[in-house]
């Protein structure tokens, strides 16, 4: 079956200092999605990217998505520590009976020190 | 305009116990699907509601049912409970169109004991 798998896992970072994950499907992905959740928190919508080669820009946040629509990364700049949390990817598959259902990575934990 | 809402926040039960989960999509919603997390794990999807059936199922057993009701709202049922089954159970509503956004709720937390 399809996996999404994400790294690394854990991230330690001091304030200011940048912080990228990446996100990696076994099939190709009919777009790509990525979520934060907060300790205690529920996932919550950030963006969502559709096209080949897709990136898009929210203030600090860039994310990316491959040629192959594969592999998809969340890249912060000069963290802050309003920037605490999980970051989810979660794939929606390109074709096939799983269509409409988010395939979620396993996160990657931020945390930055002030 | 009221985002997805869920019932209740927490819950404790014991094994073998049986536990009902309910959900409120978003305004203008008409999927939804279920979703559970276990602690320091990715959501995992259980199954998936569209006009009052169950249109997609994941890896869970048959413990695990659920319905959806004219008014888009959902219930999570879940029989026999077993101590692996304590988790956050996340709603997630979108319209039907399969490109739309998924928009969580704040999830139950259920402790089985």
């Amino acid at each position: 079956g399809q996996q999404v798998m994400q790294i690394p896992q854990y991230q330690h970072v001091q304030e200011g200092e940048d912080f990228t994950t990446y996100c990696n499907s076994s099939t190709t992905l009919s777009n790509i999605q990525w979520y934060k959740q907060r300790p205690g928190g529920h996932p919550v919508f950030l963006i969502q990217l559709v096209k080949s080669g897709e990136v898009k820009k929210q203030k600090r946040l860039t994310f990316q998505f491959g040629e192959a629509k594969k592999n998809s990364s969340l890249h912060i700049t000069a963290t802050q520590t309003t920037d605490v949390g999980t970051y989810f990817c979660a794939g929606l598959r390109d074709r096939g009976s799983t269509l409409g259902r988010l395939y979620f990575g396993r996160g990657t934990q931020l945390t930055v020190w002030p | 305009d009221a985002g997805v809402t869920q019932s209740p926040t927490h819950l404790i039960k014991t094994r073998g116990q049986q536990v009902t989960l309910r959900c409120s999509p978003k305004s203008g919603h008409d999927t939804v699907s279920w979703y559970q997390q276990a602690l320091g794990q990715g959501p995992q999807f259980i199954f998936q509601y569209y006009e009052e059936e169950e249109r997609q199922r994941g890896n869970f057993p048959d413990r695990f049912s659920g319905h959806q009701f004219p008014n888009y709202s959902s219930e999570l049922n879940v029989n026999a409970l077993l101590l692996g089954d304590s988790a956050l159970y996340l709603c997630a509503s979108r319209s039907g169109q399969i490109q739309e956004t998924q928009y969580f709720g704040p999830g139950t937390r259920l402790l089985v004991l």
